[in-house]
């Protein structure tokens, strides 16, 4: 049963443009939304998080967008750098039974 | 170090044969999860403690899989008869409470032949 999907496995962008990530959940009861980024051989670590009480959180050149009535999500990455290259995983928590699912990852390849 | 240490970081080992990997998350952290990746896939749910105890099992696959944690500290994932589709990166996160931000480890790679 996936609650979270990820539906792009891959995205090529241009270094200095805008990387653009989705990510849908199906269980209205997720109050809180992550970002995680993973490089090959490392496990994620966490980037950025928005509340469900809130449309958008910025931190940087990373900005999460949340749609509650869409159930849909966001990271947005501008300017995009090759640092940048990695998995991409959205995760989303339930506070009542602290569980956390993700998706199944987006790979990011910022272009020189 | 400061991070969640995982051992073995690799694991090769023979259809049938048990195996048991190891966490060590940050000092301090409560909350202790255990996570399979799949080739291709994402992030699976095993196994959380809060403390020493499991309040959800409901992700480990098959009675194969137990998980214990000891002193609010260490953490061993045990896999019984090891089958082939066993194989799979395994992936301990802490978190100093569980509302917070989870920390992984680098995982284990278990190859089972």
């Amino acid at each position: 049963d996936q609650q979270v999907k990820q539906n792009s496995p891959s995205l090529s962008v241009q270094e200095g443009r805008i990387s653009i990530l989705n990510c849908d959940y199906t269980n209205s009861m997720f109050d809180y939304f992550l970002w995680y980024k993973k490089y090959p051989a490392e496990g994620p670590t966490f980037l950025i998080s928005i509340s469900s009480i809130k449309d958008k959180n910025e931190d940087g050149r990373f900005t999460v967008f949340l749609n509650k009535s869409a159930k849909h999500l966001s990271l947005h990455i501008v300017p995009s750098q090759p640092g940048d290259s990695a998995v991409y995983f959205c995760a989303a928590f339930r506070s009542n039974d602290y569980k956390l699912s993700f998706g199944a990852g987006t790979t990011v390849t910022v272009r020189a | 170090g400061a991070g969640v240490s995982q051992s073995p970081s690799n694991k090769v080992t023979e259809k049938g044969k048990d195996v048991e990997l190891r966490c060590d998350p940050i000092s301090g952290h409560t909350a202790l999860y255990w996570y399979r990746q799949r080739l291709g896939q994402g992030l699976e749910f095993l196994i959380y403690f809060q403390g020493n105890s499991a309040p959800d099992k409901s992700g480990l696959p098959s009675d194969r899989f137990s998980a214990e944690r000891t002193g609010e500290s260490v953490s061993t994932l045990t896999i019984q008869r090891t089958q082939q589709e066993d194989s799979a990166v395994y992936l301990c996160a802490s978190s100093l409470t569980p509302a917070q931000p989870q920390h992984f480890g680098d995982g284990t790679r278990l190859s089972i032949l």
